[in-house]
């Protein structure tokens, strides 16, 4: 399974709503990572994950609270949200956080469209 | 700090041209870069990644070029199609950054039919 999966495809939240976008991998990767992207701009970094735990917060709002229960799920859960916060989420995973392999890289999940009114 | 830049921003050409989209970073100390598809609203579909080690990757009609000394990668669309319209996405893996990657701003190409 080399697929990064994340659920749902789109969102609609009103600026009250708590709402949580959910990302799974099964391929063992223990580094894992959210971005924002807004339309016609590359991925922003939010947050990273290494070993569960949380390695770089990009100075993201409180209103977005990333979490990794375990080692393949990593969740992203909004309270509050500004219109300013649509875009597309995306998540990612890798082998690892730290190394020195060149071959390694980020692999990608299909995103969550996230529109708030 | 590394920068990637793509220039152009936007391309539109007719189907069948052969086309050339350039990519240029700061600092030469990498271990890959890797070029992505993006399509409307969907997520990075990686195309090529070439190690620091490498000089060009190549898949079906795509192939794409790294000098590293010059901080330059092109990605060559042979016969290019209506179907590869999309953003690509240059993205480098600095050297003193593990797994992170740096983007460009992404060229968006149309190919008209």
């Amino acid at each position: 399974d080399t697929e990064v999966t994340q659920t749902p495809k789109h969102l609609v939240m009103g600026m009250t709503n708590k709402k949580s976008l959910k990302c799974e991998q099964h391929m063992g990767h223990r580094a894992m990572y959210w971005y924002k992207q807004k339309a016609k701009k590359p991925p922003e970094l939010m947050f990273v994950y290494s070993y569960e735990k949380l390695s770089i917060n990009e100075s993201v709002p409180s209103r977005f609270s990333p979490e990794c229960p375990n080692s393949s799920l990593l969740n992203l859960h909004l309270h509050a949200l500004q219109p300013e916060d649509s875009a597309l989420y995306l998540c990612a995973s890798s082998p690892f956080l730290w190394t020195g392999e060149s071959l390694e890289t980020q692999y990608f999940g299909p995103g969550t469209r996230l529109l708030v009114l | 700090k590394q920068e990637v830049t793509q220039i152009p921003a936007a391309l539109s050409v007719p189907e069948g041209e052969n086309l050339v989209l350039n990519c240029s970073f700061t600092d030469s100390a990498i271990y890959n870069l890797q070029w992505f598809r993006q399509d409307p609203g969907k997520g990075l579909t990686s195309l090529l990644l070439i190690q620091s080690s490498q000089r060009e990757q190549t898949s079906g009609r795509l192939n794409a070029s790294l000098d590293k000394s010059s901080g330059r990668s092109t990605l060559y669309i042979a016969a290019s199609q209506p179907g590869d319209s999309a953003t690509y996405l240059c993205a480098v893996r600095p050297r003193n950054a593990g797994n992170m990657l740096t983007f460009g701003g992404g060229t968006r190409l149309m190919v008209k039919p």
